[in-house]
This record gives structure tokens, C-alpha cells and sequence, in this order.
């Protein structure tokens, strides 16, 4: 079974502009979730879709969104990227069941410089 | 709302040694408790987790974790550690009334031979 898969895995953009990451969970995954993670930071929360709709959000600003296509793939996007947001991000998914894991994949790093 | 606690940034044990990475929750209700291990440029690995039941659970590459209700805390430990088991790791939290999973700060984990 092919685990997640993120694209691209490195990024590099200037301060202003926007980046697009990709995300493909596990096959018959429904629950895709996007983590921030930052040496001071920690990982934190971005939001979670089930099934193409938003279930749970975290606390970032409005720049930040994301969408689940019906496939089951995500994507989530940052517009008017700022410094601060050098960062690697990760995508986890599992079957949308609370009681299991998550598969995470390998993280896109962006720098914004 | 629910949080997690990794007290130790830092943990350091000699090979072979026993080892014992801390973790605290709060939830408002029943907790489904994880662990993560996470290796330089990569993303998180499943260790083990707590659903109900048994308080110790055991996971992979000989992990174990107590979960214990009363002092609200899950922690990691492994008999007998070994160098690659040097890593990131992470405790997280899922609120079984709640979507989203809660991760500690993580705490490095340092095996030195």
C-alpha cells in the first residue's frame, strides 16, 4: 500500500507571493490533517477534512486554507507569505476513525525568503 | 479544551539503558493517547497507542507506554535502549469527543553508546 505522499518536498518563495502544497493520503484514507512544524513552534494544528468538508480548524490566520478534492487528496495554500512562515509541513491521514493513528508523509519544507 | 506536556526537551541514556520519555494530557473527556517518532527530514512514525483497556501497550521496535488515568500521563519507555533510537519524539492526545489530535513539543531523545 503506498503511504502518504506530499509534492513538492522543498520550496523555496519570496515574501509576498502565494505556494500551493499537495497532499495524497492512503488509499480509502478520508481524514487528511495539515501540521505546522517549527523548531520554536512545535507542530502545530492547521485543520483537518473529512470527506471535502473542513471538520476541525486551528488557530492561524485566514492566509492559510486548504481543500480535500473528491479523491480524497488535499491541497492547502498560503497566500502573502511571510518570513515566518519557513516551515515544514506535514500531512497526515487515516481512515476518519478517532481511535486510529495517523500515516504522516514526508513533509513539504518551505522557506520564504 | 485539550493540551499535552512533554517536560524534558532533552533526554540522554547510555546503550543499553533504560529509558523513560514523560508525558502529561488534559481532556475533557476519554483520551486516545499516541506516540510518535520522528527521524532528521522526515515525517512522524506510529509507536504505539492507548484506546481502552490494558494500561500498558506495547509497540513497535520494543516500545512501551503505561497509560495511567489517575496522574493523567503516558509515558514512553523501553527497557533497554539502543543509538537508533536516537530521535524526535512526540506525544499526542485525541479527545474521543473531539476530531483533531493535541502534540506535545517533543522531546529529543539522545542514545549514546
Amino acid at each position: 500500500k503506498a503511504g502518504v505522499t506530499q509534492t513538492p518536498r522543498y520550496l523555496i518563495k519570496t515574501r509576498g507571493q502565494q505556494v500551493t502544497l499537495s497532499c495524497s493520503p492512503i488509499s480509502g484514507h478520508r481524514s487528511v490533517s495539515w501540521y505546522q512544524q517549527t523548531p520554536g513552534q512545535g507542530l502545530q494544528f492547521l485543520f483537518e477534512y473529512f470527506s471535502e468538508t473542513q471538520r476541525n480548524k486551528g488557530n492561524f490566520p485566514g492566509r492559510f486554507s486548504g481543500r480535500q478534492f473528491s479523491n480524497s487528496r488535499s491541497e492547502m495554500n498560503v497566500s502573502t507569505l511571510e518570513l515566518g512562515d519557513s516551515a515544514l509541513y506535514l500531512c497526515a491521514s487515516n481512515p476518519g476513525i478517532m481511535n486510529t493513528e495517523a500515516f504522516f508523509g514526508q513533509g513539504t519544507r518551505l522557506t520564504v525568503v | 479544551a485539550q493540551s499535552v506536556a512533554q517536560p524534558e526537551d532533552q533526554v540522554n541514556v547510555a546503550e543499553g539503558n533504560p529509558l523513560t520519555v514523560k508525558c502529561t494530557y488534559s481532556v475533557s473527556g476519554n483520551p486516545y493517547l499516541f506516540w510518535y517518532v520522528q527521524y532528521p527530514n522526515r515525517g512522524l512514525q506510529f509507536l504505539l497507542k492507548y484506546i481502552t483497556g490494558d494500561n500498558l501497550v506495547k509497540g513497535s521496535y520494543g516500545f512501551e507506554a503505561e497509560f495511567n488515568k489517575s496522574q493523567t500521563s503516558f509515558h514512553l519507555k523501553k527497557p533497554s535502549a539502543l543509538v537508533s533510537d536516537s530521535a524526535l519524539y512526540f506525544c499526542a492526545v485525541r479527545d474521543t469527543n473531539a476530531g483533531k489530535s493535541t502534540f506535545g513539543d517533543g522531546t529529543t531523545l539522545t542514545v549514546k553508546p
